[in-house]
């Protein structure tokens, strides 16, 4: 079964300041994968999809990007932080049933 | 699109049997999930339905009406330990695209467990 890493777990960066968060997936090979954000009761919001190295959607206009330079490695980046981008970052693959399994996530405040 | 809702929270006693309802609106539906989620950390699969009908595992059933739009997650001899978040994620399956699903998650109902 597959297993998914976050780094880091917890984060506090300042307004304007950049961002790289990472995931990496061991346990399977070419699984799709997915960045979440959830606001702080709030629901999940997805962010990027990928179905391969450098096949990246977007669902949602934002100052974020993302990047998968190898199959199993999935990176959410910004350049400039804003208060709005506060919140629990979770990575996920699929399944083979399609269910999602998620990363540990990543705490991120933004002062 | 899709739109779902479900409660916001729900209480129940300790031993009992909560039942948590959600209902979906959907322009290609594929399947729906119920995952559950302790505060502070990431969802856990609890369930996927495809098909009309109740899927039993154990103390969580989830049941599926397609044509209604309406599922619902039961949770028998309730625990302590079952206070947390449940979402109700609906799945569409995109063609084309290599099989990406595009799941939309419910902002989730919060359940609080008393003694």
């Amino acid at each position: 079964s597959q297993t998914i890493h976050q780094w880091p777990a917890t984060l506090v960066q300042p307004v304007g300041s950049p961002l790289s968060l990472e995931c990496t997936v061991e346990g399977t090979s070419n699984p799709n994968l997915y960045w979440y954000r959830q606001a702080a009761g709030r629901g999940l919001q997805l962010l990027f999809y990928s179905i391969g190295i450098d096949q990246i959607s977007s669902e949602v206009p934002q100052n974020l990007s993302a990047s998968r330079p190898q199959d199993r490695q999935f990176i959410l980046s910004s350049k400039k932080l804003l208060l709005s981008d506060s919140g629990f970052y979770l990575c996920a693959c699929t399944g083979t049933t399609y269910e999602q399994y998620f990363g540990p996530g990543t705490r991120l405040t933004v002062t | 699109g899709q739109n779902i809702d479900q409660p916001t929270e729900m209480t129940a006693t300790e031993g009992a049997i909560v039942q948590i309802n959600c209902t979906y609106q959907t322009s290609g539906f594929n399947g729906l999930f119920w995952y559950q989620q302790h505060a502070g950390e990431a969802p856990t699969f609890l369930s996927y339905n495809v098909l009309d009908g109740l899927e039993e595992k154990g103390r969580f059933s989830s049941f599926l009406s397609r044509s209604k739009g309406y599922s619902y997650l039961l949770l028998k001899e309730l625990q302590m330990k079952d206070s947390a978040s449940y979402l109700c994620a609906v799945s569409e399956v995109l063609l084309y695209s290599g099989g990406y699903q595009k799941v939309t998650f419910g902002t989730g109902t919060k359940l609080q467990v008393i003694p």
